[in-house]
């Protein structure tokens, strides 16, 4: 079974412009959830996505957005970058929903996203 | 919301040796435990995990321990070798109204010294 495939691998983008991410799950996993990882804050949620729906957002400013297509593949968009958006991007898939409840997240290797 | 904190931020070691590390949490609601390890260049990837209803759990060279009452479970790692050198992070979930909430401790950097 492939895993969780994150495009672009690296990517770098200029203070002001927007990027989108992608995030292709492991088939049958309908909940992708992305997270910001950065030396010093560790792990962030950004936001969770269950059938097409945000289902639960963190705390991070509106210029951070996503969705869901109905295959669960997802992408996250960033608008007005920031030097500080600088970070590993990580997305995760879970069968939550058909596991039932308290499953294991599944990791991609996640997009290296550097704003000069 | 919840917090969860990891200590220690770093740990070296020498092979063979033991190592633990530690996080607390604050909400009692949390139910589920996993442990992930991220490798260079890698995302997280699980390595253990217990449920709120046991204490203690084993696999192989790795075990979990938790206590609900005071809030804190570790991760144990005996006869360390160089390829456990990695970052760790803990994770406490609660599921709650349909879906999951995961919040994430700062990570451990571990050394396992060759």
């Amino acid at each position: 079974k492939a895993g969780v495939t994150q495009t672009p691998r690296y990517l770098i983008k200029t203070r002001g412009q927007q990027v989108t991410l992608s995030c292709s799950p492991i088939s049958g996993h309908r909940s992708v959830s992305w997270y910001q990882q950065t030396p010093g804050q560790g792990l962030q949620f950004l936001f969770e996505y269950f059938s097409e729906t945000q289902r639960n957002k963190g705390n991070f400013p509106g210029r951070f957005s996503g969705r869901q297509f109905s295959n669960s593949r997802s992408e996250m968009n960033v608008s007005t970058l920031e030097l500080g958006d600088s970070a590993l991007y990580l997305c995760a898939s879970s069968p939550l929903g058909t596991g039932g409840p308290n499953t294991e997240a599944f990791f991609g290797q996640g997009t290296r996203l550097t704003v000069v | 919301g919840e917090n969860v904190e990891q200590h220690p931020s770093t740990l070296s070691v020498q092979e063979g040796d033991s190592a633990v590390i530690k996080c607390t949490y604050s909400d009692s609601a949390s139910n589920y435990f996993p442990w992930y390890k991220q490798e260079l260049g890698k995302g997280p990837q699980l390595i253990i995990d217990i449920r709120s209803n046991v204490g203690e759990k084993k696999d192989q060279r790795i075990a979990v321990t938790l206590n609900k009452t005071a809030k804190h479970f570790s991760l144990h790692i005996t006869e360390t070798q160089p390829e456990d050198s990695a970052v760790y992070f803990c994770a406490v979930t609660e599921y709650s109204g349909g879906y999951q909430k995961v919040t994430f401790g700062t990570g451990t950097k571990l050394q396992v010294i060759p």
